[in-house]
């Protein structure tokens, strides 16, 4: 039992590339989240998914793409990456009621220079 | 707006002595509480949580105190061990509708000496 497995760990991009930030679960849960955090502040959430087929802003979302076509995977899309992005990106997953724990990868380290 | 507060960047302790950690919150629909760990390169782990209609939740050295006029949370780690050093973030959902979804606070990093 893996839990959430992000890839890559670490990437460096240049300014206007694109690159897809993959997350995978083996919990089966139905909800997954994209949080980024940067330095000294807390986790942002940029997407959310409720299940399979159904995807939805969270606070941060402009640059950003999601899709969710299997219960398991929630890859997160950047287009056109800007300085602004530079970030530690973590997935999570949950059963998703309210005071459900999520259950965080270990994060993808991206630089945009 | 930052809904969730956590005012101390750090916090560093004896071992063996009391953390507390505290964290302050905005929004009166907020009815469920966590705590995270974050050890460095790791995701954040759950700790524990309470829910609004409790004023105290307890986990082996971990207790969870809530106070809801004061909007106001706190985390109580006795006694505290080396192993505790991290950050901890405090969260907080307003509601199933709300699709599960945590607002975090900042995060203060905890430092237990020997």
């Amino acid at each position: 039992n893996a839990g959430v497995t992000q890839t890559p760990k670490f990437r460096i991009l240049k300014i206007g590339q694109s690159m897809t930030l993959q997350c995978a679960q083996d919990m089966n849960h139905n909800y997954m989240y994209w949080y980024r955090q940067d330095p000294g502040m807390g986790l942002k959430l940029i997407y959310y998914s409720v299940g399979a087929g159904i995807t939805d802003k969270g606070e941060v979302p402009n640059g950003y793409n999601v899709s969710r076509s299997t219960t398991e995977d929630f890859p997160l899309r950047l287009e056109l990456a800007a300085p602004s992005q530079t970030s530690v990106y973590f997935c999570a997953s949950s059963y998703g009621q309210t005071g459900s724990p999520l259950h965080f990868g270990n994060g993808t380290r991206l630089t945009v220079t | 707006d930052q809904q969730v507060k956590q005012n101390s960047p750090s916090l560093s302790v004896q071992e063996g002595r009391i953390s507390i950690l505290n964290c302050d919150y905005t929004n009166s629909m907020f009815d469920y509480f966590l705590w995270y760990k974050k050890y460095p390169a790791e995701g954040p782990t759950f700790l524990i949580s309470i829910s609004s209609i409790k004023d105290k939740n307890e986990d082996g050295r971990f207790t969870v105190f809530l106070n809801k006029s004061a909007k106001h949370l706190s985390l109580h780690i006795v006694p505290s061990q080396p192993g505790d050093s991290a950050v901890y973030f405090c969260a907080a959902s307003e509601g199933y509708n709300q699709g599960g979804k945590l607002i975090f606070g900042q995060g203060t990093e905890l430092s237990v000496k020997p």
